[in-house]
This record gives C-alpha cells, sequence and structure tokens, in this order.
C-alpha cells in the first residue's frame, strides 16, 4: 500500500514569491494534517481535514497560509507571498479516523516525506 | 515553557548499550503519548504508543507517569540502525481534531 506522498520534494523560491506544496494521502483516510518545522524548532501542527472540511486550523500562522482539500482526496497548501520565516520543513500526515474520545490504532497519523521549503 | 521537553542530547553510546530518554510534558488535557523515530531528512515514523502501564516492544520499553507529566523510552542492546532523532509526541483532541505536539527531539549515535 502506497504511503503518504509530498510533492515536491524541495523548492526554493524568492520572498513574495507562491509556492503550492501538494500531499496525497493513504488511500481510504479521511483525515489529513499538515505540520511544518522551521530550522531550530520542534514539528507544529498547522491544521486538520476530515475530508474536505476544516476541522481545526488553529495551528496557521497567518492569512498568507491556504490549506484546500476540494473532493476529499489529495490537499495543496498556498503560501502568498512566501517570506524568509516561512523556510522550513513542511510535512502531511493522514489517518483513518481522528476523533475524540480514547486513541485507538485507527488514529495513527502517518507522515510523509516532506516537502523542504526555502525562500530566499 | 514548551509544552513538550525533552533531554536535549546528543546521546553517543556503543552497541549494546543501554540508553534511555525522557520527556517530560504541560497539557494535562494530552490524551496519548507517542515515540516516533525520524532518520535524517526523513518523515517522522511511529515507534511505538505509551500507555500508563508501560508497553515494551522487544528492546523498546516506554512508559508514562501522568501523575507527574512525565514519559520515558528506554532502549536496550542498542544496535547501529537504532541511530536516528526520537520525538516525544503528546496527541490532545479539541474541535473533533487529534492534534501531535512534538518535543525538539533527542539525537542518538550508536557507535561501532
Amino acid at each position: 500500500e502506497a504511503g503518504v506522498t509530498q510533492f515536491p520534494s524541495h523548492s526554493v523560491i524568492e520572498k513574495g514569491q507562491t509556492v503550492t506544496l501538494r500531499c496525497d494521502p493513504i488511500s481510504g483516510h479521511d483525515n489529513l494534517y499538515w505540520y511544518r518545522r522551521v530550522m531550530g524548532k520542534e514539528i507544529k501542527f498547522l491544521l486538520h481535514f476530515v475530508k474536505e472540511s476544516k476541522q481545526d486550523e488553529s495551528g496557521m500562522p497567518n492569512n498568507r497560509f491556504l490549506a484546500e482539500r476540494t473532493g476529499g482526496t489529495y490537499s495543496t497548501l498556498k503560501v502568498q507571498p512566501a517570506e524568509l520565516e516561512d523556510s522550513g520543513v513542511y510535512f502531511c500526515a493522514s489517518s483513518q479516523v481522528g476523533l475524540a474520545g480514547g486513541f485507538t490504532e485507527a488514529d495513527t497519523q502517518y507522515f510523509g516525506p516532506g516537502t523542504r521549503l526555502t525562500v530566499l | 515553557r514548551k509544552e513538550v521537553e525533552q533531554d536535549p542530547g546528543p546521546f553517543n553510546v556503543p552497541e549494546g548499550a543501554t540508553v534511555a530518554f525522557n520527556c517530560t510534558y504541560s497539557n494535562s488535557a494530552s490524551q496519548s503519548f507517542f515515540w516516533y523515530r525520524q532518520d535524517c531528512r526523513k518523515e517522522p515514523k511511529l515507534l511505538m504508543s505509551v500507555y500508563s502501564s508501560g508497553n515494551e516492544d522487544g528492546r523498546f520499553t516506554a512508559q508514562l507517569n501522568r501523575a507527574s507529566q512525565y514519559i520515558s523510552l528506554l532502549i536496550r542492546d542498542s544496535k547501529l540502525s537504532d541511530s536516528a532523532t526520537y520525538l516525544c509526541v503528546g496527541a490532545y483532541s479539541g474541535a473533533g481534531s487529534y492534534q501531535l505536539t512534538f518535543g525538539k527531539g533527542t539525537k542518538l549515535s550508536v557507535i561501532p
């Protein structure tokens, strides 16, 4: 079974440009998460989709970030315009379920390889 | 204060050694805990979930102490392939979402 895939693996852009990251979750996983790791910091949660709906976007840093998941399959994360502090590794994860009420194995989040974004 | 704090490392140990990682968390609402392993420039991969009663998987033992808000991971008989960064992770639910909170990670190098 294919894992979570992300595209591109690396992106180098200049400040002010736009970049779109893509994530394809594991087939059948309704829950899709975006996380980010900036240099020297821990991985931090950005947002969570359940199918095509944004369930929790409390971690989105500002309105330059726009995430979509049309059709409830793959997701995109667009940064417009990019700033220097947006550099980092963007991870996507997916899980079968993601509901409150006690963790089960179906809640396990599987991560993609990440997109390394460098803003110059 | 960071929500999840770990030993900064790095830990450099010889093959065959036993090594222990510690982690504390500040969010008492965290419901579940995990140890993830991350190889250099790779994605985090779940190593094991952590249960209050403690759980063991081969050479790996994880324990959780909710009263002290403390999590540990013990690796026995270290192998070269254990070299990686170990991430202590808490999960809490809010708005119907399981949000993972990561520590910065502890780097382990197992030396021949």
